[in-house]
């Protein structure tokens, strides 16, 4: 079965500095790998995705993940963070065997002036 | 704009009292999914549609039960609502690929008195 480990559970970083959130995934194939922010109080919002092609995706927001096999890793950045990107951050793997997802158990960002 | 919609946003209810959630969805998507996230954890998938089929979660309790009667709509129903029910309770739908987005709703916001 497929899992995913999200290392930090909060990190804090000054507005306009830059922001890395760290995903490791286990699954023996290749992985369907998904990053969803969530505001307080809202649902889950699609922040980017990789299933093949190239491996640095752009996705919305400003943000990008680049997914290394050799390191099972699916790390998300964005080079000058806002105040509004304040929010819970998921990472999830999907299978090829279904629909269904794994999330990591999230990270929290806190932004400060 | 396509989306799901769940209501009520936020629901109140007395312990041992049954208790309905709704979701709906203008996307058509076949699959549909009631998740159950608890402060600040990861979204824990309780069960899914896929068209007509139910798809339970082997670790979800017998008082959760669901229905979708069309494929717009899909219910969530908590037969006798404990303490430990209270939750954000999140619906999401998508196409049954493993590369799709899955498309959440807002959620609805629950509280066992």
């Amino acid at each position: 079965a497929q899992s995913v480990t999200q290392p930090d559970i909060h990190i804090t970083v000054s507005e306009g500095a830059s922001l890395e959130l760290r995903c490791n995934y286990s699954y023996g194939a290749t992985p369907y790998l998904f990053w969803y922010v969530q505001s307080p109080g809202q649902g889950l919002q699609l922040l980017l995705k990789y299933f093949s092609g190239d491996t640095l995706v752009q996705g919305i927001k400003g943000f990008e993940a680049e997914f290394k096999r050799s390191q099972s890793s699916f790390n998300l950045r964005k080079p000058s963070v806002h105040w509004s990107d304040a929010a819970e951050y998921f990472c999830a793997v999907g299978a090829t065997a279904d629909y269904k997802l794994s999330f990591g158990a999230g990270t929290t960002v806190t932004v400060r002036a | 704009d396509a989306m799901v919609i769940q209501n009520p946003r936020y629901q109140v209810t007395q312990f041992g009292k049954p208790v309905t959630l709704s979701c709906s969805q203008t996307l058509n998507h076949n699959v549909m999914y009631w998740y159950q996230q608890k402060s600040s954890q990861a979204p824990k998938l309780l069960f899914h549609y896929y068209d007509k089929d139910f798809n339970n979660e082997a670790d979800t309790p017998d008082n959760f039960q669901s229905r979708r009667p069309n494929t717009s709509f899909c219910f969530l129903d908590i037969r006798s609502p404990g303490l430990g029910d209270a939750a954000m309770y999140l619906c999401a739908t998508a196409l049954p690929r493993a590369e799709e987005t899955q498309y959440f709703g807002p959620g609805t916001r629950l509280l066992v008195l």
